[in-house]
């Protein structure tokens, strides 16, 4: 069973600040890293979906990052508002195989 | 397109009994997933399929079944039901592997077994 990490597990942030969280991960085997954007009451919505070490994917305020040599990915958001409230989730899919691991997932409030 | 329908919304099963909840996609994606999300624990795999008349097990299988008969369809069967099967189950597609492709996700079933 892989083991899909994300930290924090929650957090509370005020609109506009900045914020970001990690996704880590084994690094052998690795095929392709998937973020999503999961709000309450909803289903999961795919943000990114990174194949390369050093690839970084920008949508609006919401970036992420790459390191494949150390197992890990950050999801980066500027100016957080409000509507950026819900659980961010990664998920892995290694080369054997054709299913992705998702972690538990960052629950991230906005304060106004 | 509606993309991958879920049905029913909700359910509330008695021990013992059986439903199938239903999944439905009309993006001709191969790929189609089953996950349960239980509260804290993040999605767990249940059974998922690469194509027609091809499925698999993936990480929680005990205690379902499924199959493949069509590209557009593929529903859950709940033989038996457990209290440990209460949970919010989502089906997903994509169009082949995952290399660059985000799974598109029905709106989920919520299931509770008393």
């Amino acid at each position: 069973i892989l083991n899909v990490e994300q930290s924090p597990q929650s957090l509370h942030v005020q609109e506009g600040d900045s914020t970001n969280f990690t996704c880590s991960f084994p690094s052998s085997n690795f095929y392709a890293l998937h973020w999503y954007r999961w709000e309450t009451a909803k289903s999961p919505e795919a943000l990114f979906v990174m194949t390369l070490n050093g690839d970084e994917k920008k949508k609006g305020r919401i970036s992420a990052t790459l390191n494949t040599k150390e197992g890990y990915s950050y999801l980066y958001i500027k100016g957080s508002q409000p509507e950026d409230s819900a659980t961010y989730l990664c998920a892995l899919k290694e080369t054997s195989g054709s299913r992705l691991t998702f972690g538990e997932g960052t629950q991230l409030t906005v304060n106004p | 397109n509606a993309g991958v329908t879920q049905t029913p919304k909700f359910r509330i099963l008695k021990i013992g009994q059986s439903m199938t909840l239903q999944c439905t996609q009309d993006m001709n994606h191969n790929y189609m997933y089953w996950y349960r999300q239980d509260p804290g624990m993040g999605l767990k795999l249940i059974y998922y399929s690469v194509g027609a008349g091809i499925t698999d097990k993936g990480e929680v299988p005990n205690g379902y079944n499924v199959s493949r008969s069509t590209t557009e369809d593929f529903p859950l069967r709940l033989e038996l039901a457990a209290p440990s099967q209460t949970s919010v189950y989502f089906c997903a597609s994509s169009p082949r592997g995952t290399e660059n492709y985000g799974y598109t996700f029905g709106s989920g079933t919520r299931l509770t077994v008393v």
